[in-house]
């Protein structure tokens, strides 16, 4: 089976940081996958991590350690529009997406 | 371009009727899934269609069929509805289902089954 742990909620203030952290246990690993969900609203995707490292994509950075069964998603400075959703999902050895449950950000003016 | 769109956006079923989820995307993506999405439970793979013509079972497929005539569709049938099946449901897609495959995922479908 598949266990993916993430933070329920977390709050912070536009323009700072916020690390939302993602720890998992899987049979197999092919990759781990950021996504975003507004409330009401399909995910779409934001990052994807193969290797350990952290990838930058604009405000948003994503790190993976395989050895650790860890991963975050840095969001730095914070805007308004960034109060969502944020799905972790680890692609296991078959191929397929299992997701953890989400952590709702929401930024503060 | 669309890319993926679900019918009907919502619905309330009575317990015990049959209804079909419609999924179609336009991408000509090979892969295509179905989810559901429980608060507190995150997505959960229903069944998915590696290509078409072919279709496996995912985590939560009890109660649940689909069919992948083409590449195009993938419709999702729920047989007898109960109400515990009251969710929303993704339809999503991917050009294939190996490395470096990001999944899409439609508009969703809110059903609630009384």
């Amino acid at each position: 089976g598949q266990n993916i742990d993430q933070p329920t909620e977390m709050t912070a203030t536009e323009g700072a940081i916020v690390q939302i952290n993602c720890t998992y246990q899987t049979s197999g690993f092919n990759g781990l996958f950021w996504y975003q969900q507004h409330a009401g609203e399909a995910p779409t995707f934001l990052s994807y991590n193969v290797l350990d490292g952290l990838e930058e994509k604009g405000r948003f950075s994503s790190f993976l350690s395989r050895s650790k069964g860890y991963s975050y998603l840095l969001l730095k400075e914070l805007q308004m529009k960034d109060s969502a959703s944020y799905l972790c999902a680890v692609r296991d050895g078959d191929y397929k997406l299992s997701f953890g449950a989400g952590t709702t950000v929401t930024v503060r003016a | 371009i669309a890319g993926i769109t679900q019918a009907p956006t919502s619905q309330i079923l009575a317990a015990g009727r049959r209804m079909t989820l419609r999924c179609t995307q336009d991408m000509r993506h090979n892969a295509m899934y179905w989810y559901r999405q429980d608060l507190g439970l995150g997505l959960r793979l229903i069944h998915y269609s590696n290509t078409a013509g072919t279709t496996g079972k995912g985590e939560v497929p009890d109660g649940y069929s689909v069919s992948r005539a083409n590449t195009d569709d993938f419709p999702l049938t729920l047989a007898s509805a109960v109400p515990s099946q009251t969710s929303v449901y993704f339809c999503a897609s991917s050009e294939t289902s190996g490395d470096l495959e990001t999944q899409y995922f439609g508009p969703g479908t809110r059903l609630l089954v009384l």
